[in-house]
């Protein structure tokens, strides 16, 4: 399998819920790395799995969680959504780390 | 702080005119930087990573540079196609960080 699959592609969600998004990756690729951008801004990292664990974590609170599972695909979950949590939210995958990144196209997040 | 700045925001060029995009960046201990495209809707595609100062790469009408606190992306003879945000990313420690990206807009 090529390429990295997201879903849902488009999530309204309530201030105060729980939300889970879903990344598969390509076979062979062990390191995932989850984004989340904003409009007109880079991606901002959220965190890195490697072989299925944490090592890397950029500057988001501990309600971002999320797991890595050896069918390469992964999994982002935010708890107690608020409203600047509406982003793109995007997963990427790489053979190996410090190698380029194959990016999905993203899940769009609307918290309301 | 650890930061990427990317320059200029925009830049707007007529078809056949070459340029370069600037990525400069502040971290220590730099593990690889990164060259993305990104199209609108789109998530950021890969084109270069550089390991070292002196390390250069070229694709197509792309080339790539790096120095011990910058990076360039020369882009020679642009085609319309060539349209796109270009995001500049470096690995450093266990964490990654992208600047805010060129919106290179190519005329015809």
């Amino acid at each position: 399998e090529t390429g990295v699959t997201q879903s849902p592609t488009h999530l309204i969600k309530t201030r105060g819920q729980q939300v889970t998004l879903r990344c598969s990756s390509q076979s062979g690729h062990n390191t995932v790395s989850w984004y989340q951008q904003a409009l007109g801004q880079g991606p901002q990292f959220i965190f890195q799995y490697y072989r299925e664990e944490e090592n890397g974590r950029g500057n988001f609170p501990p309600r971002f969680s999320g797991l890595q599972f050896p069918n390469y695909s992964s999994e982002l979950n935010v708890n107690a959504l608020e409203l600047d949590d509406s982003a793109l939210y995007l997963c990427a995958s790489s053979f190996a780390r410090d190698y380029g990144y194959t990016f999905g196209s993203g899940t769009r997040l609307t918290v309301v | 702080e650890d930061q990427v700045t990317q320059s200029p925001e925009a830049l707007r060029l007529q078809e056949g005119e070459s340029s370069s995009l600037n990525c400069s960046y502040t971290v220590s201990g730099l593990r690889g930087l990164f060259w993305y495209r990104q199209d609108p809707g789109k998530g950021p595609e890969f084109l270069f990573t550089l390991y070292s100062a002196g390390e250069e790469k070229e694709k197509e009408r792309l080339k790539a540079t790096l120095t011990k606190k910058e990076s360039f992306l020369h882009i020679t003879a642009p085609k319309p196609e060539d349209s796109a945000t270009y995001l500049c990313a470096v690995q450093y420690s266990d964490k990654i960080i992208f600047g805010k990206g060129t919106r290179l807009h190519i005329l015809p």
